[in-house]
């Protein structure tokens, strides 16, 4: 069935590291792709989203780009900052009647100064 | 994008109780759906709600635990029933407002006790 899977986590980066978060999906054709943030104590919000293959996804530093060859739709930022900590959920569109989303565990980023 | 004002934003509920929580939309959206998401866990979908008839349940979740109304297309409520520990989570509407787009209430995070 459909499926998000994600990097486990916790991560944990310094201050203006490199960051990547996997995510590879199982879906009938070619759904819409998307990552979502949660900040702490918050709700969630969108971070970035692509619609069809090699579209990238891009806000605030951070990128996607849709893999159809590889399912997947990996989230990169070059340079993190201590703002960046929250939970990294990565979801695509349910293909079947519902359209809800189906999201991955999500993974968890702290970054120390 | 659409907006959700989503209520109580959170509550502290005894065992055996029940609590509405509500979402009130600023325009009208034909499809609501409800999410939990339990401690450190990822988003799953409880049921998605149309306007004008029964919602529509996931597997594991039932209509007499999770009774959900849409009255009109801006409005919709989920009502967690006969409360346990089991129930506290973090519980979110969500709607689909447009081609591809996806927006979240702020959540009513749930603790019973």
């Amino acid at each position: 069935g459909n499926s998000v899977t994600q990097m486990e986590g916790p991560v944990t980066l310094s201050e203006e590291a490199f960051l990547t978060i996997n995510c590879t999906y199982t879906a009938t054709g070619y759904p819409s792709l998307f990552w979502y943030v949660q900040y702490p104590g918050e709700g969630l919000q969108l971070l970035l989203k692509a619609t069809k293959a090699d579209d990238k996804g891009s806000n605030k530093g951070f990128e996607a780009t849709y893999r159809k060859e590889t399912t997947s739709f990996h989230l990169e930022k070059g340079s993190v900052q201590v703002s960046d900590s929250a939970v990294y959920f990565c979801a695509h569109v349910n293909g079947g009647s519902q359209g809800n989303l189906i999201f991955g565990k999500g993974t968890k980023l702290s970054v120390k100064p | 994008s659409a907006v959700i004002s989503q209520k109580p934003s959170r509550d502290i509920c005894q065992r055996g109780t029940s609590l509405t929580i509500q979402c009130q939309v600023d325009s009208q959206v034909t499809m609501m759906f409800w999410y939990r998401q339990q401690p450190g866990q990822s988003l799953t979908l409880i049921a998605t709600a149309n306007q004008g008839s029964e919602a529509t349940y996931e597997s594991g979740f039932v209509i007499d635990k999770f009774p959900i109304s849409r009255p009109n297309l801006t409005f919709s409520t989920l009502t967690v029933s006969n409360m346990s520990p089991e129930d506290s989570s973090i519980y979110l509407c969500s709607l689909r407002d447009s081609a591809y787009g996806y927006t979240f209430g702020s959540g009513t995070r749930l603790t019973v006790v």
